[in-house]
């Protein structure tokens, strides 16, 4: 079946330490997304791409790097730099950026 | 900050009643789309309707939008335990690679 698969499922930071979340897609997806949701909250955009080896920041990328040099893969790296780390991180794809979003299930964050 | 608000934040219903979520935004759209998010899952796309529509089914499910008064709604009738999760409504930005601005949410409590 084709998806968007998001690991490891929960991850704890130590201080000072930068951190990587996997993102992996097999839907032939051109775009995809990075959000950040806090509890209670909707979700706000940290980085999205539209092609492979190109990336543009979104509202809340302070703190936050990103790479795009495979179609299907989109990791995020939460840096030293991000003071308030701890939050559920969610990656989705689409066909282009005309159409609907699909979602992985997400990375649960958490500083030790 | 976010596009979207919703009300209410959060409702709780019996099985067999209807349920309806309203969401207003802010500024002109090219279409709105909802989403549902089971507890601690990614998001998953319901329906689109588009600016020029005012009422879209799916299913149990139909949306309406007002774009005089910035506003949509989204009805589940005959609802089911199953239906218990948070909805979201979210516009997207095309100049912005497609990214989605989502309102709070509210979270459905279906109770069997």
């Amino acid at each position: 079946d084709g998806g968007i698969t998001q690991s490891p499922k929960y991850l704890f930071r130590k201080e000072g330490q930068n951190v990587t979340l996997s993102c992996e897609q097999n839907l032939n997806h051109d775009a995809m997304y990075w959000y950040r949701q806090d509890p209670g909250q909707g979700l706000r955009l940290i980085y999205y791409s539209q092609i492979v080896n190109d990336f543009q920041k979104g509202d809340i990328a302070e703190g936050y790097s990103v790479s795009r040099e495979k179609k299907e893969s989109f990791p995020l790296t939460v840096t030293s730099a991000q003071k308030n780390p701890t939050a559920f991180y969610l990656c989705a794809s689409s066909i282009d950026r005309h159409q609907p979003q699909h979602f992985g299930d997400g990375t649960r964050l958490s500083i030790l | 900050s976010q596009q979207g608000e919703e009300d209410p934040q959060a409702l709780s219903i019996q099985e067999g009643e209807n349920a309806t979520m309203n969401c207003s935004y802010k500024t002109s759209i090219n279409n709105l789309q909802w989403y549902r998010q089971n507890s601690g899952r990614g998001l998953v796309h319901l329906i689109l309707i588009r600016s020029n529509e005012r009422e879209k089914h799916s299913g149990r499910l139909r949306v309406t939008l007002d774009t005089s008064k910035k506003s949509s709604s989204l009805l589940i009738t005959a609802s089911r335990a199953a239906d218990t999760a948070s909805y979201f409504c979210a516009t997207p930005r095309y100049n912005q690679g497609g990214k989605l601005i989502f309102g709070q949410g509210t979270e459905l409590s279906v109770k069997p």
